[in-house]
């Protein structure tokens, strides 16, 4: 089955203590991307992946980081949480970077989320 | 860049169509239009996108604009489980705003 899967689900930390949220896609895509969710402000992009090795910033990247070593993985890291990191969190992937016109064809696939409640 | 307006809330009667709007005045030529839905606080789930011809799917159908300014998403028949979160979005930007609440009531 085509899926994005996150781990964890949910995680209660302390600030301070490094965590990594995983993201693994099964599609192929090139494009994946973390976001955020807090209420009010809907979706907000942390970091984007167009590949292998690329990564760029999206609308709210501080206190976090990300890698792109291989192409199904996309790791959200928080080095030194902080309680203003308390969020849901959402991976997505597509085949293509959805802002390319000839990526029509290329709706988003979230994953379920991670419930990160720092402390 | 290509922004999105939507009503923050809107409620529909099941069995009735739910007719959700946005605007995207700015939207340039190449850009298309897609919309999501989001359940409770699951991952958002495509429902349909377009470009400047009205598209229709297993889910829903999405009315663009001659002028490209606006769009409607068309639920033909509501049910319960649609209430949820719409969101209408540009992907040339890939960001999501807060989206129109749809309650659907019994």
């Amino acid at each position: 089955e085509a899926q994005v899967t996150q781990n964890p689900r949910y995680l209660i930390t302390v600030t301070g203590k490094k965590l990594t949220v995983t993201c693994s896609q099964n599609m192929n895509h090139e494009y994946m991307s973390w976001y955020r969710q807090d209420p009010g402000l809907g979706l907000r992009q942390i970091y984007y992946s167009m590949n292998v090795e690329v990564t760029d910033k999206g609308d709210v990247p501080e206190g976090y980081k990300v890698s792109r070593k291989e192409k199904r993985n996309f790791p959200l890291i928080l080095e030194s949480p902080s309680p203003n990191q308390t969020s849901l969190y959402f991976c997505a992937s597509s085949l293509r970077y959805p802002g390319l016109s000839s990526s029509y064809n290329s709706p988003l696939h979230f994953g379920n989320g991670t419930r990160l409640t720092v402390t | 860049d290509a922004k999105t307006t939507q009503p923050p809330s809107m409620d529909c009667a099941e069995g009735r169509a739910a007719n959700l709007p946005c605007n995207h005045s700015t939207i340039s030529g190449n850009e298309y239009v897609y919309w999501y839905r989001q359940i409770h606080s699951q991952g958002p789930q495509y429902i349909i996108h377009g470009l400047k011809n009205n598209e229709t799917n297993e889910m829903a159908s999405l009315i663009i604009t001659e002028d490209r300014k606006s769009s409607t998403l068309i639920l033909p028949h509501a049910t319960l489980r649609d209430t949820a979160v719409y969101y209408c979005i540009v992907l040339r930007e890939v960001t999501f705003g807060t989206g129109t609440k749809l309650q659907v009531i019994p």
